[in-house]
Formats: structure tokens, C-alpha cells, sequence
């Protein structure tokens, strides 16, 4: 079967830097994406990965390791607007996204 | 401004009615996507096309249909609407098939 498994919530404080992580089993793998999505609001895209390593954009890295079936999304320097549920994606064989059903982060001054 | 548009926004329903669901892209975008989304579980893909004029089933499509008669539009019909089906539907699209998703705004319907 296909499983996507995230925590369910974590708390982190203000201008601390929090890591998610996201372990997959799925058939097949192309790749794996990111996302954020507020309470209410639609998931937005944060990040893409498909070759194992490391990926940095601005506050935001998420890191792949393809034989452990595992990524992370690291946040650093947190801010109250980051407090969100972080969706991990995996993509299959079929270009098909299965989905976590998110880490719902919060924030505390 | 560039995007999906769902409508509507909400809707409460009562069981055994038809409703389609609409959703419209302005990017040109080649595939498209119909998610719901329920408490705790992932967003489940019901059906998708990756090219106007083709669609394809998800991992829950009973219950629901799609049309992709051109690129812009991809309307998600429930032919006879039931209470399990209370969930927060959202409407997707990418350039192709492994590209990142853009999302509507989703759409909220309770059937009662």
C-alpha cells in the first residue's frame, strides 16, 4: 500500500527553527513537494524535490534521502504568520501526488 | 490576476440532489486536479486530467464525474449527492503532470 506519515502537530517558538518530517512509502517515486496551508485558506507550493541532498529557499530547506523514503522541511528564524499545517506530497510512478495528512504547526511568542 | 476560480464558495445540500461543482483556470495549464479534503486525512485525489479532452480516475472517484471539454474548465459533478460526501472540495491545476499544483480556493459542501 502507499503511506505517507507526518506528525500530527508540533509547537515551536518564535525565531526558533522547527523540522518536519515526512517518511513515504509509496509505488514508485518522482519526486517529492511541499506545501502550506493556512486555517481556512488553500495549500500553496513551498518546495520540490527529486534528487537526494538539500534544497534552500530563503528561511525555508527541505532535504530528501530517496533509500530512506524520508524528507524534512526545516523553518528557520519562525514568525507567527509561519503557523500552518505543512503538507508532504509524494509523487508516483504515475506523476500522481499522495498526500500526508499534514503537520499542523503552531507558533508561540 | 492569473489563477483558479471554484464556485461556489459554499453550499449546503440536500441529499439525493444533483451539483456540479465548478472550477476555471486562466494559465493555461495542461492538467487538472478535483481534491477533498477531510479532518485528518490527506487531500484524496478523486479525478484529474492531464490533457483537455481526457480524464482519469483517483483514489476516490465513486460517487462523482468530470468533464474536460476544453483547457480552462474542469467541472466535478455528483450525480446524486450524499452525506459522506461533506467535505471541503478543491480544484487544482499544473502546467504538466510533474509540475507543482496551483489550488482554487476550495469549495465547502455539507449534505445533509
Amino acid at each position: 500500500g502507499q503511506n505517507i506519515d507526518q506528525p500530527t502537530e508540533m509547537t515551536a517558538t518564535e525565531g526558533a527553527i522547527v523540522q518536519i518530517n515526512c517518511t513515504y512509502q509509496t509505488s514508485g517515486f518522482n519526486g517529492l513537494f511541499w506545501y502550506q496551508q493556512h486555517a481556512g485558506e488553500a495549500p500553496t507550493f513551498l518546495s520540490y524535490n527529486v534528487l537526494d541532498g538539500l534544497e534552500e529557499k530563503g528561511r525555508f530547506s527541505s532535504f530528501l534521502s530517496r533509500s530512506k523514503g524520508y524528507s524534512y522541511l526545516l523553518l528557520k528564524e519562525l514568525q507567527m504568520k509561519d503557523s500552518a499545517s505543512y503538507l508532504c506530497a509524494v509523487e508516483d510512478s504515475n506523476y500522481q501526488l499522495i498526500w500526508g495528512a499534514g503537520t499542523k504547526l503552531i507558533i508561540k511568542p | 490576476i492569473a489563477g483558479i476560480t471554484q464556485a461556489p464558495t459554499s453550499q449546503i445540500l440536500a441529499a439525493g440532489r444533483r451539483m456540479t461543482l465548478r472550477c476555471t483556470q486562466d494559465m493555461r495549464h495542461n492538467a487538472m486536479y478535483w481534491y477533498r479534503q477531510d479532518l485528518g486525512l490527506g487531500l484524496r485525489l478523486i479525478h484529474y486530467s492531464n490533457t483537455a479532452g481526457t480524464t482519469g480516475k483517483g483514489e476516490v472517484p465513486d460517487g462523482y464525474s468530470v468533464s474536460r471539454a476544453n483547457t480552462d474548465d474542469f467541472p466535478l459533478t455528483l450525480a446524486s449527492a450524499v452525506p459522506s460526501q461533506t467535505s471541503v472540495y478543491f480544484c487544482a491545476s499544473s502546467a504538466t503532470a510533474n509540475q507543482p499544483q496551483h489550488f482554487g480556493d476550495g469549495t465547502r459542501l455539507s449534505i445533509l
